[in-house]
């Protein structure tokens, strides 16, 4: 079953806007991470918050992840149209000694399209 | 760095047919996963190998789909018979071994995908 939903399903924009994915989820985690998958092509592993992080950057990506609310939001500044893409957030499970599982539950995704 | 190789990309079969997909993971990965992504849909993670064991393969379909790591190395992924529901892209990840800390254990690496297509 699928624990993660994006809003939206999908975002149509133009190149230079900011670009903005959420996700909720239901279970408790370890960490929460994001993926990128263009057409036809397999994922790529983009950022990963811990379930003691609020926020994260990296480059043009930043993360925000609320546990109370268990949600978390993909924000990309200034996209560009090599962003068009399906973006998933996956949330990976606390084992018994609260590490990661490495058991990924993947949501539908969001896809962007980022028009020049 | 060489990244997760998969073969065959592409792969039509018609039900009832059986069908084999290989997976080489990442040198020195000793956690490699089997998802399976229908269109339209997120990966669902078939099975978790680290090493030569399973970790978790509660999602998969044991009356048809079989899946092995021998030598803890490269796996293969088997359906057999295939259904028509059984179309969708298979994808093979590998990362460092799961449970333990340290920067970038967490992270999946994942190859191009197997697309089958049963008519």
């Amino acid at each position: 079953s699928q624990q993660g939903e994006e809003d939206p399903q999908a975002l149509s924009i133009q190149e230079g806007e900011n670009a903005t994915m959420n996700c909720s989820y239901k279970t408790s985690i370890n960490n929460l991470q994001w993926y990128r998958q263009n057409s036809g092509r397999g994922l790529v592993h983009l950022i990963l918050i811990r379930s003691n992080e609020r926020e994260k950057h990296s480059g043009r990506l930043r993360v925000t992840l609320d546990t109370s609310k268990k949600s978390s939001s993909l924000l990309i500044t200034a996209s560009r149209a090599a962003d068009t893409a399906s973006y998933f957030c996956a949330t990976d499970p606390p084992n018994a000694g609260g590490t990661s599982y490495g058991k990924l539950t993947f949501g539908q995704g969001t896809i962007l399209t980022v028009h020049p | 760095e060489a990244g997760v190789a998969q073969s065959p990309r592409y792969k039509i079969i018609e039900k009832r047919q059986s069908v084999a997909f290989w997976c080489n993971p990442i040198s020195g990965h000793a956690t490699l996963y089997w998802y399976q992504q229908i269109l339209g849909q997120g990966p669902k993670l078939l099975i978790q190998f680290q090493n030569n064991g399973v970790v978790d393969d509660s999602q998969l379909p044991k009356d048809r789909f079989s899946a092995e790591r021998l030598k803890g190395v490269d796996s293969t992924l088997k359906i057999q018979p295939a259904k028509l529901e059984d179309s969708a892209v298979y994808l093979c990840a590998s990362s460092l071994p799961s449970g333990g800390v340290g920067a970038g254990r967490e992270t999946q690496y994942f190859g191009p995908g197997t697309r089958l297509l049963v008519l």
